[in-house]
C-alpha cells in the first residue's frame, strides 16, 4: 500500500507570493493533518480534516487554510508569504476518525523556502 | 496545559549498546502515546505506540515504557545501529480530532 505523497518535495517562493501545496494520503484513510515544522518551534499543527470537515484548527494566521476533496486527497494554502513561513510542511493521514485509536502516518514533506 | 518534552535533546551511543530516549508529559489523563522516528530527509515514521492500560509494550528491536505515577516514558532500543541515527519524538493526543503534542525531540547519534 503506498504511503502519504506530498508534492511538491521543494518550492522557493518569494514574499508576498501565494503556495499550495498537495498531499494525497495513505488509501481508506480519511483523516489529513497538516503539521509546520522549523527547527525552532518544533512540530507544531496547522489543521486537521475528516470526510471533507475542518474538525481543527492550530494557532496560525489566516494566512494558512486548506481543504479535503471527496477522495480524501487534501490541499493547504499560504497566501502573503513571509519569510517566517519557511519550513517543512508535513502531511499526515490517519485511518481512525480519533487521535486515541491510530497514530498518523505522515509523508516526507514539502520543504518551502521563502526569500 | 498538555505537552510533552524530552529530557535531553541529542544522545549519542555505541554501535551494538542499548539506547533510552525519555519523554515527560503532562497531562495526568493522556491514555495514548506514540513513538516517532524522523531521518534526516524524511518524514517522521511511526514506531510503536502505547495506551495507559499497559506499562510496556514490545515491537522489534524496541521498547516502550510508561510510568503514569511520575508521567514518564522512555524509548529502548536495544542492540543500537547505524540506521537507528535520527531524531526521535514522543506524542500524545490532543483532542479526539487526530490532533497531536510533539516533544521537541531528541537527537540519536550511533558512534561505530
Amino acid at each position: 500500500k503506498a504511503g502519504v505523497t506530498q508534492t511538491p518535495r521543494y518550492l522557493i517562493k518569494t514574499r508576498g507570493q501565494q503556495v499550495t501545496l498537495s498531499c494525497s494520503p495513505i488509501s481508506g484513510h480519511r483523516s489529513v493533518s497538516w503539521y509546520q515544522q522549523t527547527p525552532g518551534q518544533g512540530l507544531q499543527f496547522l489543521f486537521e480534516y475528516f470526510s471533507e470537515t475542518q474538525r481543527n484548527k492550530g494557532n496560525f494566521p489566516g494566512r494558512f487554510s486548506g481543504r479535503q476533496f471527496s477522495n480524501s486527497r487534501s490541499e493547504m494554502n499560504v497566501s502573503t508569504l513571509e519569510l517566517g513561513d519557511s519550513a517543512l510542511y508535513l502531511c499526515a493521514s490517519s485511518l481512525a476518525a480519533s487521535s486515541y485509536n491510530s497514530p498518523l502516518h505522515f509523508g516526507n514533506g514539502t520543504r518551502l523556502t521563502v526569500t | 496545559g498538555e505537552s510533552v518534552g524530552l529530557h535531553l535533546p541529542t544522545l549519542s551511543v555505541q554501535e551494538g549498546d542499548n539506547s533510552i530516549i525519555n519523554c515527560a508529559y503532562s497531562n495526568s489523563a493522556s491514555d495514548y502515546f506514540i513513538w516517532y522516528k524522523q531521518e534526516s530527509g524524511k518524514g517522521p515514521q511511526f514506531i510503536i505506540d502505547i495506551r495507559s492500560n499497559m506499562d510496556k509494550r514490545q515491537g522489534q528491536r524496541v521498547t516502550v515504557l510508561l510510568n503514569k505515577t511520575v508521567k514518564h516514558l522512555s524509548l529502548q532500543i536495544a542492540a543500537t545501529q547505524p540506521g537507528d541515527s535520527a531524531v526521535y519524538f514522543c506524542a500524545e493526543p490532543m483532542n479526539t480530532g487526530n490532533q497531536f503534542y510533539f516533544g521537541t525531540g531528541t537527537s540519536l547519534t550511533v558512534i561505530p
